[in-house]
């Protein structure tokens, strides 16, 4: 069985650039999260999709930051523009509607 | 609201010794609870996890951890570490699979 996928794995952007992550869930898994997490932190929660719509958003800078799960499969995060803070590895996770979340190997976004 | 604590940040441990992380929580409600496993450059593996029943739970990697209501406390326990045991270990509570939140986590270190 495939994990979930996550690309790019790295990415260097210079503040106020724009940035996005796309995530692949495990087939059939129809619940997909977003978590930010910053050296030397545990996972924060930003986004919880139950197929393509919103469970959770209330950690996320809506400001700036943007999720999308066109039907209910794959997930792109977007941050815009990026600010120094937003350095961090995004990791995308999946889950079927209960049990164990699937964690991908996440992308590390340095923001120069 | 829901909180967890992970009071050590780093901990170091010989090869084949007994090992206990420790993980205090709060949260309003019954507690789901949760121990994950992250090697460097790799996604969250889930070890164990805790929701009702038995409050001394087995998980994966011959680890255990005990949920103890009455000291909101949800410890980690292994009777003998691996040096492939080396990783940070995160605890993290919710509501099943909603409303996760995750402690800074613990560093191990294991000596040979």
């Amino acid at each position: 069985e495939a994990g979930v996928a996550q690309s790019p794995r790295y990415k260097i952007i210079e503040k106020r650039q724009s940035v996005a992550f796309w995530c692949n869930p495990i087939s059939g898994h129809a619940t997909l999260y977003w978590y930010q997490q910053i050296l030397g932190q545990g996972p924060k929660l930003l986004i919880q999709f139950q197929n393509n719509g919103v469970v959770d958003d209330s950690q996320l800078p809506k400001d700036r930051f943007s999720a999308e799960r066109l039907k209910g499969v794959d997930s792109t995060l977007k941050i815009q523009p990026a600010k120094l803070e937003d350095s961090a590895v995004y990791l995308c996770a999946s889950s079927l509607r209960t049990g164990e979340q699937y964690f991908g190997p996440g992308t590390r976004l340095t923001v120069t | 609201a829901q909180s967890v604590t992970q009071p050590d940040i780093h901990i170091t441990v010989s090869e084949g010794a007994s090992l206990e992380l420790r993980c205090n929580y709060s949260y309003g409600a019954t507690p789901y609870l949760f121990w994950y496993v992250q090697s460097p450059g790799q996604g969250l593996q889930l070890l164990l996890k805790y929701f009702s029943g038995d409050t001394l739970v087995q998980g994966i990697k011959g680890f255990e951890a005990e949920f103890k209501r009455s000291q909101s406390s949800f410890n980690l326990r292994k009777p003998s570490v691996h040096w492939s045991d080396a990783a940070e270990y995160f605890c993290a509570v919710g509501a099943n699979n909603n409303d996760m939140r995750f402690g800074a986590g613990t560093r191990l270190t294991v000596k040979p």
